[in-house]
């Protein structure tokens, strides 16, 4: 079974600042996605970065970004210029294609970080 | 109007009393999604939905069940509530392929008492 990593529970970085938050997971599959998902205090689930396994170049999104080891099967997110906005719980997540499962895809979480933004 | 509405969006329940939450979506998706939230446990499937005749168990269903209404609606019931199903239930949907991830409701707080 597929299963998502986040060693790290909690991280603190100071307003401006650079943060990476730590994700492996372990598969036996050479086609997968892999996301991370942003839980602010509102509660809502909001995507904040995809990656797909084929594609060698690193995932960006503004001041997301992610460094994608798919030999160490690693992924982590690089936060840059960090806002007090940012702080929340981060989930690292999973699946794989649903052409290769012919059935529904399902997301599999870590257990979160939660990221402490300090002025 | 959000694209995946969960009510209730807070409940505090009594142990042993029956509870439904609810979930619609106005996405299209074919495929929809219950999770549970616990501190330090993350996200965790309780049940699926590829279509309104298609269900299927996660990885936790026991003592809960669902009920696929409509392609649009998804909603997830507790026979007889335990203190230890107090948890965050979140709502999701997906298309049927590429590389997406899931669209989230907003979430329901269930506090059985």
């Amino acid at each position: 079974a597929q299963t998502v990593t986040q060693s790290q529970p909690e991280m603190s970085v100071q307003e401006a600042e650079t943060v990476t938050l730590s994700c492996t997971y372990d598969t036996s599959e050479s086609d997968y996605y892999l996301f991370w998902y942003k839980q602010p205090p509102s509660r809502q689930m909001i995507l904040v970065i995809r990656q797909e396994a084929y594609k060698q170049q690193n995932a960006t999104e503004n001041r997301f970004s992610v460094n994608f080891q798919k030999a160490a099967k690693s992924f982590s997110l690089k936060i840059s210029d960090s806002q007090l906005g940012d702080a929340a719980m981060y989930f690292c997540a999973y699946r794989i294609p649903y052409i290769n499962t012919g059935t529904a895809s399902k997301l599999t979480f870590g257990t979160g970080t939660r990221l402490q933004v300090t002025l | 109007d959000a694209d995946v509405t969960q009510t209730p969006r807070n409940r505090i329940t009594k142990t042993g009393k029956r509870i439904m939450l609810e979930c619609s979506q106005t996405k299209g998706h074919d495929r929809m999604y219950w999770y549970r939230q616990d501190p330090g446990l993350g996200l965790r499937l309780i049940y699926y939905s590829f279509d309104v005749k298609d269900i299927n168990k996660g990885e936790i269903s026991d003592g809960y069940s669902v009920s696929r209404q409509a392609q649009a609606k998804f909603s997830l019931s507790l026979e007889s509530a335990i203190p230890n199903q107090t948890a965050l239930y979140f709502c999701a949907t997906s298309e049927r392929g590429g590389p997406g991830g899931y669209t989230f409701g907003s979430g329901t707080r269930l506090t059985v008492v």
